[in-house]
């Protein structure tokens, strides 16, 4: 089964840092750019970042740019989102997900499947 | 940044009914947009890509069109599980964005 497992989300302080994880199984990991996107408590869906399948590219929302770093070990099957310095307005829950291909193509910014999101609060 | 914008933003319809929802994009992202549903405590599902191409496991019922500017996500009949909120999203260009959603809740 095709399969995305978010970890590591919890409560920080301001200014704190919280790394999550995302574990992938039943696919070829390695072959897959992916993606981390948001969702603040009843609000729509924020893109945060992208990377490519061997790491050469990366993007990031302007919101996150300079606080996230994201990385992925291909060992591992694991991707991560590094956030620091962060803020009361980064209290989200986070999905990992995965860019979509199909036999023939893939569709870089479009995603598939996803994890059923971690949760991150910042708060005091 | 491209922003989307979707309207309406509540859409209330009886089970067997059609729904259109519709998706502006402020610049062109020709036919690089998708349509996600989202019910509550889910994670999004991918329905349609790059505008008219369902996603794998996608019923029939569902239908995405437009280019450009402008698309349109139709349910040509209403089952009891679709009532749910509906994102579009570009990938023409960085950042990516969403629409604000559009939600479909029974009458």
């Amino acid at each position: 089964e095709v399969q995305l497992v978010e970890s590591g989300g919890g409560l920080v302080k301001p200014g704190g840092s919280l790394r999550l994880s995302c574990a992938a199984s039943g696919f070829t990991f390695s072959s897959y750019s992916m993606n981390w996107v948001r969702q603040a408590p009843g609000k729509g869906l924020e893109w945060v970042s992208s990377i490519s399948s061997s790491s050469t590219y990366i993007y990031f929302a302007d919101s996150v740019k300079g606080r996230f770093t994201i990385s992925r070990d291909h060992a591992k099957n694991s991707l991560y989102l590094q956030m620091n310095s962060l803020r009361a307005e980064d209290t989200a829950v986070y999905y990992c997900a995965r860019e979509h291909c199909s036999s023939t193509s893939c569709y870089l910014g479009a995603f598939d499947i996803w994890g059923q999101g971690t949760m991150v609060t910042v708060s005091s | 940044e491209i922003v989307l914008t979707q309207s309406p933003a509540t859409l209330s319809l009886s089970p067997g009914e059609r729904a259109t929802l519709s998706c502006r994009a402020s610049q062109s992202v020709s036919t690089y947009l998708a349509w996600y549903q989202q019910k509550p405590g889910q994670a999004p599902r991918l329905l349609i890509y790059d505008a008219s191409n369902r996603a794998t496991g996608i019923p029939a019922r569902f239908s995405g069109s437009g280019s450009g500017t402008d698309f349109t996500l139709t349910i040509s009949s209403l089952e009891p599980e679709d009532f749910a909120v509906y994102y579009c999203q570009q990938r023409s260009n960085w950042p990516l964005t969403f629409g604000p959603g559009t939600k479909v809740d029974i009458k």
